[in-house]
């Protein structure tokens, strides 16, 4: 079964908009959340990550909300720019295990 | 500073041959893991090797087969390619045990035939 769902899987913003991703997951022993940015012809990279003891992180444009209570967690880019175009990917791992889990990703379009 | 390398980057193959993919990581990580990447699945783990001379299975392990054979090196191996093993492969180290970063190759994009 899948372990993250994130939706949506696709998301065209303009320039200077916002853009929202959000997963959900099931599994109250995950306690690592990060989230992962991919350009074309590479692989991805750590972003931002959370862990369930706040419920907000914010590091520049990017901010991860998280509220334990619905087992969801949402990336938010603010002032969206072109060069955030990529295909973007939750993850979630439990404590003490070495497996990360992905969502399936959303791929990030931002029209100039 | 090379990170993550993979070895090769493109391959194609005949449905019942074998190959072995390379990855080699020089940031001194204890953990070590393949992925496979298809459009709209994200990255699903084959196997992963948590210490020099450990493995273990990951979501999708059937028809793969690892070796980590030292603390720099894990190559994924597959013995009768199949179409459906057409994909991205990833390979991936992570370092600290307390944060769950991992660094990726730039992937090694395989089609089977």
């Amino acid at each position: 079964q899948q372990q993250v769902k994130q939706s949506p899987q696709s998301l065209i913003v303009q320039k200077g908009g916002i853009s929202i991703i959000n997963c959900a997951y099931e599994n109250t022993a995950f306690d690592y959340f990060p989230w992962y940015q991919q350009f074309p012809g590479k692989g991805p990279a750590l972003l931002i990550a959370i862990r369930p003891d706040v419920s907000e992180k914010k590091e520049g444009r990017f901010t991860i909300s998280f509220n334990k209570s619905a087992k969801q967690f949402s990336l938010h880019i603010m002032d969206s720019q072109p060069g955030d175009s990529a295909t973007y990917f939750c993850a979630a791992r439990k404590g003490g295990s070495e497996k990360l889990v992905f969502g399936k990703g959303t791929k990030l379009t931002v029209n100039p | 500073n090379a990170g993550v390398t993979q070895t090769p980057k493109f391959q194609v193959l005949k449905t019942g041959q074998s190959m072995t993919l390379q990855c080699a990581q020089d940031m001194n990580h204890n953990s070590m893991y393949w992925y496979r990447q298809d459009p709209g699945m994200g990255l699903r783990l084959i196997y992963y090797s948590a210490s020099e001379g450990t493995t273990d299975k990951g979501e999708v392990p059937n028809g793969y087969n690892v070796s980590r054979l030292n603390k720099r090196e894990f190559s994924l191996r597959l013995e009768s390619a199949a179409p459906s093993q057409t994909s991205v492969y990833f390979c991936a180290s992570r370092g600290r045990v307390d944060t769950g970063e991992l660094f990726f190759g730039e992937g090694s994009r395989l089609t089977v035939l």
